[in-house]
């Protein structure tokens, strides 16, 4: 089965710091690849999503992720982070074949104002 | 997103009680899915319902069990709650007609506490 590794448990950045979050995955074949964002007190939300075409993704809020099928990572980034985005962000993905999502076990982010 | 709705919102119970939590959608969605989310584990899958007449265990379902009583409708029952099920649990709704992605939305989710 595939699994997701966040090797970032907590990051802490100051505003306007740019961002970058880990992701790799463990499977070989096609998969579909998601950021999902948590703030605090909330559910999950939908911040992007690869299946296929460019492998750099641009979700909301100004994030993006590449896809680097060589290194089977989707690393989530972001140029100037706000205060806002503090937050969870999740890495997720399933593969045709497979019935179920695989979540990793999650990055939390604190952005000093 | 207020088309995923989950009962109760928060619930804290003791050893040994039956609990039911609820989830009821309005997308439409064929797919349904529990979770729970414990801190550094992220979130593991439950149980899913591709289907009313389809129920499937994921990679933690022991002390748990499902009722999917209608497209909109996907019920997760624990019969006798320990305190190690204490966790924030989620339920999602997907279909993989609507996305080529199979992209998963997600309720607000239940806060359990067992003692």
């Amino acid at each position: 089965a595939q699994s997701v590794s966040q090797h970032n448990h907590h990051v802490i950045l100051s505003e306007a710091a740019s961002l970058e979050l880990g992701c790799n995955y463990s499977y070989g074949g096609t998969v579909n690849l998601f950021w999902y964002v948590q703030y605090p007190g909330q559910h999950l939300q939908l911040l992007l999503k690869y299946f296929s075409g460019d492998p750099l993704v641009k979700g909301i809020k100004g994030f993006e992720a590449e896809f680097i099928k060589s290194k089977f990572s989707f690393n989530l980034r972001k140029p100037s982070v706000q205060w806002s985005d503090t937050a969870e962000y999740f890495c997720a993905v399933n593969a045709p074949g497979y019935n179920d999502m695989r979540f990793g076990a999650g990055t939390r982010l604190t952005v000093k104002p | 997103d207020a088309d995923v709705t989950q009962t109760p919102r928060n619930r804290i119970t003791k050893t040994g009680k039956r609990i039911m939590l609820e989830c009821s959608q309005t997308k439409g969605h064929d797919r349904m899915y529990w979770y729970r989310q414990d801190p550094g584990l992220g979130l593991r899958l439950i149980y899913y319902s591709f289907d009313v007449k389809d129920i499937n265990k994921g990679e933690i379902s022991d002390g748990y069990s499902v009722s999917r009583q209608a497209q909109a409708k996907f019920s997760l029952s624990l019969e006798s709650a320990i305190p190690n099920q204490t966790a924030l649990y989620f339920c999602a709704t997907s279909d993989p007609l609507a996305s080529s992605t199979d992209t998963q939305y997600f309720g607000p989710g239940t806060r359990l506490t067992v003692l």
